[in-house]
């Protein structure tokens, strides 16, 4: 069974840093490429990032590009989100979710982690 | 302002047929695949249609997808009460160089 577990959220002041963490199981995590998808609250789903599982090939929103920054550990079957100069309109929960092929080029996403509320606020 | 737009609501009642549609561009919709999720309150997204109109393993066939161009359509026939979700199109796009969603449509089941 794929399960893929988020943590690391929390409240951090405007300017602060946060990381965010998914432990992934239930498959081969090196073979398929990962995903970050936030929704603000009330508000629709906006994707964030993606990594490939091959060559590591990294995507961004330019909403977070140059403050965000996507990683993967397959010793470890771990993805990672480093979140710097946060601000009030990153505040949403943080999906981690797994792409049904290798490669990070794509919308299609078969499991979803439960999410990890990230709050911006002083 | 989403890149993929879709109407914020949408309603019908049991047994009817209802669509959502999903409108973007030659970047996205019309040069990648569009794929649909539905997400029930409180829960994470599931996958609902893939490559344009394809269903997982476990989706019943009341749901249909379709594109032309640079749009893309969500079909539920034989509404259930069950099937009131926020439904999302998403797509990757070559320009952008990312994957972009739909502002989602909440749909209400009458």
């Amino acid at each position: 069974e794929v399960q893929l577990l988020e943590s690391g959220g929390g409240l951090v002041q405007p300017g602060g840093s946060l990381r965010l963490s998914c432990a992934a199981s239930g498959f081969t995590f090196s073979n398929y490429a990962m995903t970050w998808v936030r929704q603000a609250p009330g508000k629709g789903l906006g994707w964030v990032s993606a990594i490939s599982g091959s060559d590591g090939s990294t995507y961004y929103a330019d909403s977070v590009k140059g403050r965000f920054t996507i990683s993967r550990d397959n010793s470890k079957n771990t993805l990672s989100l480093q979140m710097n100069s946060l601000k009030a309109e990153d505040t949403a929960v943080y999906y981690c979710a797994k792409l049904t092929a290798a490669a990070g080029r794509s919308s299609r996403i078969d499991y979803w982690g439960q999410g990890t509320l990230v709050t911006v606020s002083s | 302002q989403s890149v993929l737009t879709q109407p914020p609501s949408a309603s019908g009642t049991p047994g009817q047929r209802v669509t959502i549609s999903c409108s973007g561009s030659n970047s996205n919709i019309a040069a990648n695949n569009v794929n649909w999720y539905q997400q029930l309150l409180g829960t994470a997204p599931k996958l609902l249609i893939y490559g344009n109109n394809q269903r997982p393993s476990g989706v019943p066939d009341r749901f249909s997808g379709s594109k032309s161009g640079t749009s893309a359509s969500l079909a539920i026939s034989g509404l259930q009460s069950e099937d009131a979700a926020d439904y999302y199109c998403a797509a990757w796009d070559d320009s952008l160089n990312g994957a972009v969603f739909g502002g989602g449509t909440q749909l209400t089941v009458l």
